[in-house]
């Protein structure tokens, strides 16, 4: 079954603080792997992608384990405007003709605090 | 920086009735996605379509269920006959050959 898992949260921080999220997913044929952020009833927005060397982007870092299926985003120095709900998304893309859809975990709630 | 647009961003309609959801793509990206999210529930694949037809669709989409590109930008999302539990947020979702996909804002759809 395709599923990909995360910790719903939520997760609150205090401003400048370190948060890492977490997520499983079930599927070994995933292909390609990002992180979505998405505010409260607003689109997902691409974060960042994940590559299998690890990347980071300013304050964000994430990090993918294939063999373990499981991939990290690590943020630091939280700003305010970095609470949202962070969600881990794997896309499939298989040789028979599948357009990479993409399959969202539900979700990890970060409230950052002042 | 070329975005995904959609309208309306907000539909109200009776159960049984037909709705059409628009969006326009990023205008030189080849693959399209329509995805869908019930409040506080995660998004979930509805439909792809590249090359002026359907490439893969999901479970939910049933016959209910129709897309479109009737011209060059415009790829649309029609629901013949709406139930309650259609009431959700559509997305329209678009990217060129590479595998990051970009949303549109959405549309909120609400059945009565």
């Amino acid at each position: 079954r395709k599923e990909v898992e995360q910790d719903p949260g939520p997760f609150n921080v205090p401003e400048g603080a370190t948060v890492a999220f977490n997520c499983t997913y079930s599927n070994s044929a995933s292909q390609s792997f990002f992180w979505y952020r998405q505010d409260c009833r607003k689109e997902p927005k691409l974060l960042m992608s994940v590559y299998s060397s690890g990347n980071e982007d300013g304050r964000f870092t994430a990090q993918l384990n294939r063999a373990s299926q499981y991939i990290s985003l690590l943020i630091r120095d939280s700003k305010l405007s970095d609470s949202a709900t962070y969600l881990c998304v794997v896309n499939i893309e298989n040789y028979g003709g599948s357009q990479g859809n993409l399959i969202f975990g539900k979700g990890t709630k970060l409230s950052v605090k002042p | 920086e070329p975005e995904v647009t959609q309208t309306p961003s907000h539909q109200v309609t009776q159960m049984g009735q037909e709705v059409i959801l628009r969006c326009v793509p990023i205008s030189n990206h080849l693959y399209f996605y329509w995805y869908r999210q019930i409040l506080g529930q995660k998004v979930e694949f509805l439909v792809s379509f590249y090359n002026n037809e359907i490439s893969e669709k999901s479970e939910i989409f049933d016959d209910q269920f129709s897309v479109e590109r009737p011209d060059g930008s415009n790829f649309t999302l029609k629901i013949r006959s709406t139930k309650l539990e259609d009431s959700a947020m559509y997305f329209c979702a678009s990217r060129d050959r590479g595998p990051e996909q970009f949303f549109g804002p959405g549309t909120r759809l609400t059945v009565l």
